[in-house]
């Protein structure tokens, strides 16, 4: 199975500055048709994983641009700009190359 | 309005069998795949399986020896269901098309 690894595993953010979470599979999510299977799901507290960004890089419907993806093969990167209250919860990286997908443990993120 | 939403017993007996539905709307099942993903409380995100468009399957070996997942498209529904159940499976099971989650269903198994 792939492993998917976050770090950190929590984050404290003062409102309106950035932070960043790293996701490291332990295969290339590389496909041969050159699409990048990482995906980022957010959980607030209490709902449902909503999705963030798609294929690496690639920002889902009505997230906004605050949220940013990034990465290589085997090296991923969520960026959120101006952190507001509404972006508390547990952030998850997932790969959905190959079966089974695979989620990585989580990283919680909370306002200073 | 495009949604998806579980629906199954929340209390089930440690051996006995777990069937679980997903009722979708706005968007047609043989368009779109559908996924089943849990969450031990407190934990987190397990990929169970999928039924893909087309009505394949593909399922986690972890779980496949006790896990079934099927559809019925007129009624836009696609059930789950896992036999031999343990405490271990306790959780919010949630369908998804990996864009949309439904709310999930918590399921407990106990006696």
């Amino acid at each position: 199975d792939i492993v998917m690894t976050q770090a950190p595993l929590s984050v404290s953010v003062t409102p309106g500055e950035s932070a960043s979470i790293s996701c490291r599979s332990s295969k290339s999510l590389l496909h041969s048709n050159g699409i990048t299977y990482v995906y980022w799901y957010l959980q607030k507290p209490g709902k449902s994983p909503q999705l963030l960004i798609y294929r690496m890089s690639n920002l889902a419907s009505g997230v906004p641009d605050r949220f940013s993806g990034s990465g290589s093969e085997t090296d991923f990167t969520l960026k959120i700009s101006r952190v507001e209250a509404e972006d508390v919860g547990i952030y998850y990286c997932g790969q959905l190359l190959e079966n089974p997908y695979t989620f990585g443990a989580g990283t919680k993120l909370e306002l200073k | 309005q495009v949604q998806l939403k579980e629906s199954g017993p929340g209390l089930v007996q440690p051996s006995q069998t777990l069937s679980l539905t997903c009722t979708v709307s706005g968007f047609s099942l043989t368009s779109y795949n559908v996924h089943w993903v849990r969450q031990p409380p407190g934990k987190g995100l397990e990929w169970m399986g999928v039924i893909w468009s087309g009505g394949n399957t593909d399922y986690n070996s972890a779980l496949k020896p006790r896990l079934s997942i099927s559809r019925d498209t007129s009624k836009s529904q696609v059930f789950l269901t896992m036999n031999s159940l343990q405490t271990e499976d306790t959780g919010i099971y949630y369908c998804n098309r990996i864009s949309l989650w439904g709310q999930g269903v918590m399921v407990t198994v106990s006696s």
